[in-house]
């Protein structure tokens, strides 16, 4: 069964530090989204991302983020200048309609130290 | 706002059935999904209900849809040791974004 894939599964960055985390979401899917788990609280979402552009972006989704798909199958979350409070799982899903149900990668485990 | 509310912790003897029960606010809600996280590792979309069905039976598991309450519940039948995870309840709404639980941890005792 197609999946989304995540990589890296585990990344320690210094604070003040520029990361990307990346996503191959499933091939037919159109709709991509990204959310995050700060350990032991609830998965929150970022943003949502569909004909190159944002649809929807939450108030944790400020400058210091941005989204992109570089290419036909890579789509990437940029954290500018990384804080301790990034530190969280981050999950990477897609879908192939809006109102169909998203499927998720196995996240990556950001550290900030 | 929109909101997913479900008891944190669940502890049901091994062979039994267990129930994780869910409230959400948002009326819109397209899709009601439960999703398994097990220690460590990614969100597994474990089975999902269209908003218009009262009803979804795969395999052990039944979810059971109340509209007008806006309750769902997931029943795990015959519970085993591999069923040890976080269970999430989620809302999928008009607007596409996913609203999520705090989980749900069910534990097994022998």
């Amino acid at each position: 069964e197609p999946e989304v894939t995540q990589t890296p599964s585990h990344q320690v960055t210094q604070m003040g530090q520029e990361v990307i985390l990346r996503c191959v979401p499933i091939s037919n899917h159109l709709y991509f989204y990204w959310y995050r788990q700060i350990l032991g609280q609830k998965v929150e979402f970022l943003v949502s991302f569909y004909n190159n552009e944002i649809s929807e972006k939450s108030e944790i989704f400020d400058d210091q983020f941005s989204v992109e798909r570089p290419d036909g199958s890579n789509f990437t979350l940029k954290i500018r200048s990384t804080k301790l409070e990034d530190s969280a799982m981050y999950f990477c899903a897609s879908t192939w309609a809006v109102d169909q149900p998203q499927h998720f990668g196995d996240g990556t485990r950001l550290s900030i130290l | 706002g929109e909101d997913v509310e479900q008891s944190l912790f669940l502890s049901v003897r091994e062979g039994d059935s267990s129930v994780i029960n869910c409230t959400y606010t948002d009326s819109s809600s397209t899709y009601l999904y439960w999703y398994k996280q097990e220690p460590g590792a990614g969100l597994q979309l474990l089975t999902y209900i269209f908003s218009n069905m009262d009803m979804k039976q795969d395999q052990r598991l039944t979810v059971l849809l109340n509209k007008k309450d806006k309750h769902l519940s997931l029943r795990i039948a015959d519970t085993q040791t591999g069923d040890s995870a976080i269970y999430f309840c989620a809302s999928g709404g008009s607007a596409s974004k996913i609203i999520f639980g705090s989980g749900t941890r069910l534990s097994i005792r022998p």
